[in-house]
């Protein structure tokens, strides 16, 4: 059974980077054939996708993040990883990590993390 | 980007009722579309992927129907553990996400 945790600091200060580290159990990320995202929730909203890295370090970003994130994975840990810079408060929500596999014909997010809240505040 | 449009955004029923919950796309994303159920507190589960099949474990209740551009997910007689939020998602070029739709105990 594949499981993801998602780990980091809970609290980030306006301007700086928050950073975030993804760890995968039950299967590996080196194995291929899956994507590795990040998604968030701001508090009482919908969910929006961040980005995802493939295990050969290929990373698609949602465009309207793009300039401010990066994503990275490190195989020999079976982790992949968030960072995200110059935070508002606007970026207060719960980040999750998910896999995504291929469902017949479509990609679809299968695996989730239970996810980490992150406040950005002074 | 292909936005998703959930409607309605509340949906009060009893347990028993039959659900029926849309979604619509701003393009056509043909049957490229998944449903997942949102329960407070846990991360989204997924339901219903290729707009139609049921995902591993999903009781037969839950269906999905619908191409292109209109979708609906449809509980056919309501449990009480059912009453949560649902979220329509597509991946045709970066994954989108509907504002989801509150089922809720009426």
């Amino acid at each position: 059974q594949v499981q993801l945790q998602e780990s980091g600091p809970g609290l980030v200060k306006p301007s700086q980077t928050l950073s975030l580290t993804c760890t995968v159990s039950g299967g590996s990320i080196s194995s291929g054939g899956y994507y590795w995202s990040w998604i968030r929730q701001h508090p009482g909203k919908g969910l929006e996708w961040i980005g995802y890295i493939y295990y050969s370090g290929s990373t698609y970003y949602n465009p309207s993040l793009k300039s401010r994130v990066t994503i990275s994975v490190d195989t020999s840990k079976n982790q992949f990883s968030l960072k995200l810079s110059s935070v508002t408060a606007a970026d207060t929500a719960v980040y999750y990590c998910a896999r995504e596999s291929q469902w017949l014909a479509g990609v679809y997010f299968d695996y989730w993390g239970q996810g980490t809240l992150v406040t950005v505040s002074s | 980007e292909i936005v998703l449009t959930q409607s309605p955004a509340t949906l009060s029923l009893s347990p028993g009722e039959r659900a029926t919950l849309s979604c619509r796309a701003s393009q056509s994303v043909s049957s490229y579309l998944a449903w997942y159920q949102q329960k407070p507190g846990q991360a989204p589960r997924l339901l219903i992927y290729d707009a139609s099949n049921r995902a591993t474990g999903i009781p037969a209740r839950f269906s999905g129907s619908g191409s292109g551009t209109d979708f609906t997910l449809t509980i056919s007689s309501l449990e009480p553990e059912d009453f949560a939020v649902y979220y329509c998602q597509q991946r045709s070029n970066w994954p989108t996400f509907g504002q989801g739709t509150k089922l809720e105990i009426k």
